[in-house]
């Protein structure tokens, strides 16, 4: 079945750091990939998404590349901020329409 | 700009009693799902449901969870006998067309199954 492996946290860094989180992906088929974010007591949002291979997508200064050949979809930001401490979920969307998350991980950046 | 909402926010229950949890989905949207994450694990499907049916459901939505599309706009979430183990967040989902599209998520309701 699929399956989405992503690096566990907690991931410490500090203000302006630049923050990698691997995820690489286990699926059938052509997935497209997702990561979500998860703000203290808040719901799910959408970061970004890439629907097919080589695409990359990108918000708020997060981006993350769909990479067939390696299976991976690492997210990265070039300088982060005390707000982006939250925790990030990878996540696949296969021709079933639901979505396979990874287990999340925890990113804490301190001033 | 459109959102998906939840309702409760929190709902604390006695084991063995019914409860449902309401969302309302993005007005054009025409998939729909339910999520849950227990407290420290992953999200986990549950169930899916388009055009008045579940389309694909988890090993984990058994006989006691049903879905329902009562009117045009809620969406529903019944757990007929609640059980200590089904104490997590419920996320409520929904998106407008097929493979690709981003699912829009509702704020969760927490479950505390006593």
């Amino acid at each position: 079945g699929n399956s989405v492996t992503q690096m566990e946290g907690p991931v410490t860094l500090s203000e302006e750091a630049f923050l990698t989180i691997n995820c690489t992906y286990t699926a059938t088929g052509y997935p497209s990939l997702f990561w979500y974010v998860q703000y203290p007591g808040e719901g799910l949002q959408l970061l970004l998404k890439a629907t097919k291979a080589d695409d990359k997508g990108s918000n708020k200064g997060f981006e993350a590349t769909y990479r067939k050949e390696t299976t991976s979809f690492h997210l990265e930001k070039g300088s982060v901020q005390v707000s982006d401490s939250a925790v990030y979920f990878c996540a696949l969307q296969a021709a079933g329409n639901k979505l396979t998350f990874g287990g999340g991980t925890r990113v804490l950046v301190k001033p | 700009e459109p959102e998906v909402t939840q309702t409760p926010s929190h709902q604390v229950t006695q084991m063995g009693q019914e409860v449902i949890l309401r969302c309302v989905p993005i007005s054009n949207h025409l998939y729909f799902y339910w999520y849950r994450q227990i407290l420290g694990q992953k999200v986990e499907f549950l169930v899916s449901f388009y055009n008045n049916e579940i389309s694909e459901k988890s090993e984990i939505f058994d006989d006691q969870f049903s879905v329902e599309r009562p009117d045009g706009s809620n969406f529903t979430l019944k757990i007929r006998s609640t059980k200590l183990e089904d104490s997590a967040m419920y996320f409520c989902a929904s998106k407008e067309t097929g493979p690709g599209e981003t699912q829009y998520f509702g704020p969760g309701t927490r479950l505390l199954v006593l």
